[in-house]
């Protein structure tokens, strides 16, 4: 069954320090993986995928996310928080195999303090 | 980017009446569109994935007579909530996208909060 796992409900960082918000995944095919963020009373905003090539792909607002195929990961980083990164982020993923549903994380609040 | 579009962003409404909220791609043809609530400080849950021309496929404990969606054109999808409730109350949200090794990617619209009193 596909399946994805943020296993942080939240995460907590000093301002100018590296982030990482983690997921895992687990599907049959080859996987299609998706960073959205979701501010306050918003909708959702595409921050990076990864399809093919690159295991390490780069995104919106100075994110990036590494495809780690033997541990089925694809965590969220970025080297630099802003106290404007606090958000809500959720990690998705599509089976290449299935139709286009994306499977969703249970999402990950990130606290950027000052 | 592509950008869909929801209309309204916000209702209040009384209950047992019902409420059209509307979903445009604005700059690209979508032959699906998926319907998803999202409950406070909770993950998105799939309702039901509207395609064009077609009756839309609605997920296990979705109430497909009262969550009445309509797919008529390539940029248009409507949620129905039909007599709704205090617990309809929640952010719906839809999406649609492009679809393929390169260019797989799906776009939200900003939502609409439903209020039932």
């Amino acid at each position: 069954a596909q399946s994805v796992a943020q296993p942080e409900d939240q995460v907590n960082v000093a301002e100018g320090n590296p982030l990482t918000v983690k997921c895992t995944y687990s599907v049959s095919g080859n996987p299609y993986l998706f960073w959205y963020v979701q501010y306050p009373n918003r909708g959702l905003q595409f921050l990076l995928k990864y399809i093919t090539g690159d295991n390490l792909v780069k995104g919106s607002y100075g994110f990036e996310a590494e495809f780690n195929k033997s541990q089925t990961s694809f965590h969220l980083k970025k080297p630099s928080a802003l106290v404007s990164d606090s958000a809500l982020y959720f990690c998705a993923v599509r089976d290449s195999d299935s139709n286009y549903q994306l499977i969703w994380g249970a999402g990950t609040k990130l606290i950027i303090k000052p | 980017g592509a950008v869909v579009s929801q209309h309204p962003s916000w209702v209040i409404c009384k209950s047992g009446t019902s409420v059209k909220i509307e979903c445009r791609s604005l700059d690209f043809q979508a032959t699906t569109m998926f319907w998803y609530r999202q409950f406070p400080k909770q993950s998105l849950m799939l309702m039901a994935t509207s395609n064009e021309g077609s009756k839309a496929t609605y997920e296990q404990g979705v109430e497909k007579d009262k969550f009445l969606i309509n797919h008529a054109s390539l940029t248009l999808s409507t949620l129905t909530v039909t007599s709704a409730h205090p617990e309809d109350s929640s952010f719906y949200i839809c999406s649609s996208g492009t679809y393929g090794e390169r260019t797989d990617t799906q776009y939200f619209g900003p939502g609409t909060r439903l209020t039932v009193l």
